[in-house]
């Protein structure tokens, strides 16, 4: 089983709907969880940290299920400008690396 | 943005030539990262370094080696280029301390093709 696992997509949703990731790990031993956005032919840029309790920012919502070893991404009111790959990112307790997922595609259209 | 500057941004080379990608950072943080990003891959880690000195093998380290002499130069090596090397190669940087919940910030990335 793959470390972190992820929905390659693509999906394809309308500006304005609301669309949803999840990312699930295999390592229960897992401690921070991150969301990195990438841009075609660019760098990844962190998105947002998962907190334990859930966490929003603006239009975006991250949530995290220890029990079942997932996390999600919520994108509510969709914008053109948010199609991009987004990336589950996992780093274990007691290490300084971060293990990414492939990531999931978006693609919003007008 | 996150000072790192990874150089050079693109270059072709041959079978069989070494090769050195830098990573240079303005920030101080104590850990660099190399990884490389392949379609169907995603990003898998090269070598990573902990501290002047301080390197340690990621999942995909053959035929790659690490430096890193100075806190804000991380260098990757291709010893003797293969085709299957070819990919994209991004720099990161992070403070690291595994104990709290911190991320990692990316270089613009390498584009390397190897003929």
């Amino acid at each position: 089983r793959k470390e972190v696992e992820q929905d390659p997509g693509p999906f394809n949703v309308p500006e304005g709907a609301t669309v949803a990731f999840n990312c699930t790990y295999s390592n229960s031993a897992s401690q921070s969880f991150f969301w990195y956005r990438q841009d075609c032919r660019k760098e990844p840029k962190l998105l947002m940290s998962v907190y334990s309790s859930g966490n929003e920012d603006g239009r975006f919502t991250a949530q995290l299920n220890r029990a079942s070893q997932y996390i999600s991404l919520l994108i509510r009111d969709s914008k053109l400008s948010d199609s991009a790959t987004y990336l589950c990112v996992v780093r274990n307790s007691g290490y300084s690396t971060l293990t990414f997922g492939k990531g999931t595609m978006l693609l919003v259209s007008p | 943005d996150a000072g790192i500057t990874q150089s050079p941004r693109h270059k072709v080379t041959e079978t069989g030539t070494p090769v050195t990608l830098r990573c240079h950072q303005t920030e101080n943080h104590r850990y660099m990262y190399w990884y490389r990003q392949d379609p169907g891959h995603g990003l898998r880690l090269i070598h990573y370094s902990y501290g002047v000195k301080d390197t340690d093998k990621g999942e995909v380290s053959d035929g790659y080696s690490v430096s890193r002499s100075k806190t804000e130069d991380f260098l990757l090596t291709l010893e003797s280029a293969t085709s299957s090397q070819t990919s994209v190669y991004f720099c990161a940087i992070s403070e690291g301390d595994p104990d709290l919940n911190t991320e990692a910030f990316f270089g613009q990335g390498t584009r390397l093709t190897v003929v």
